[in-house]
């Protein structure tokens, strides 16, 4: 099983559709998790961190379930230029220092 | 923001080569730095921790001597890759987190170095 997965996608949606990504991670012992954005043959680019509380930044809202190993993201209003690959990302250890991400889903917006 | 420049950003080379890339961080020194190769279509995968003054730490199935690291100094990071093959062939991304006073340890990215391996 990997380390962190997420559903395959590719999910395509209309502008100002909400759509949800989830994703699991194997390790309970992983010390905090990130949501990432990577566009076509760029770098990723933090989008957000993920809480146990849930944290929302604007249209974009993600969850932590702990004990489900669970963490999920919900874009709400969706815009063309969210058209992205979004990227699970769990912290390893405590100390920080390294960072295993899912295979990403992919999201197209369509006008 | 922190900036992390990697070089090259693209590279072609014969098989059988030896090629280097460049990890910098610009405007933070980083003890400790961040290998990742991605594939079309898939993650990227963590292949080393780049420690600066110390030997790097490699992920299983990374091939110690086939892809060295250097971390000589707390800006620079170099990964070479030797004997490169086409299956050598990816994207290269470096990354740093900045510490410190004032800073979330957030990981900064370098915008990556895509290698062709003829």
């Amino acid at each position: 099983r990997k380390e962190v997965e997420q559903d395959p996608g590719p999910f395509n949606v209309p502008e100002g559709a909400t759509v949800a990504f989830n994703c699991t991670y194997s390790n309970s012992a992983s010390q905090s998790f990130f949501w990432y954005r990577q566009d076509c043959r760029k770098e990723p680019k933090l989008l957000m961190s993920v809480y146990s509380s849930g944290n929302e930044d604007g249209r974009f809202t993600a969850q932590l379930n702990r004990a489900s190993q669970y963490i999920s993201l919900l874009i709400r209003d969706s815009k063309l230029s969210d058209s992205a690959t979004y990227l699970c990302v769990v912290n390893r250890n405590q100390a920080g220092t390294a960072l295993i991400f899912g295979k990403g889903t992919t999201l197209s917006v369509s006008s | 923001g922190a900036v992390v420049s990697q070089h090259p950003s693209w590279v072609i080379c014969k098989s059988g080569t030896s090629v280097k890339i460049e990890c910098r961080s610009l405007d933070f020194q980083a003890t400790t730095m961040f290998w990742y190769r991605q594939f079309p279509k898939q993650s990227l995968m963590l292949m080393a921790t780049s420690n600066e003054g110390s030997k790097a730490t490699y992920e299983q199935g990374v091939e110690k001597d086939k892809f060295l690291i250097n971390h000589a100094s707390l800006t620079l990071s170099t990964l070479t890759v030797t004997s490169a093959h086409p299956e050598d062939s990816s994207f290269y991304i470096c990354s740093a987190r900045e510490w410190g006073q004032g800073h979330t340890g957030e990981l900064f990215f370098g915008e990556g170095s895509r290698l062709t391996v003829l």
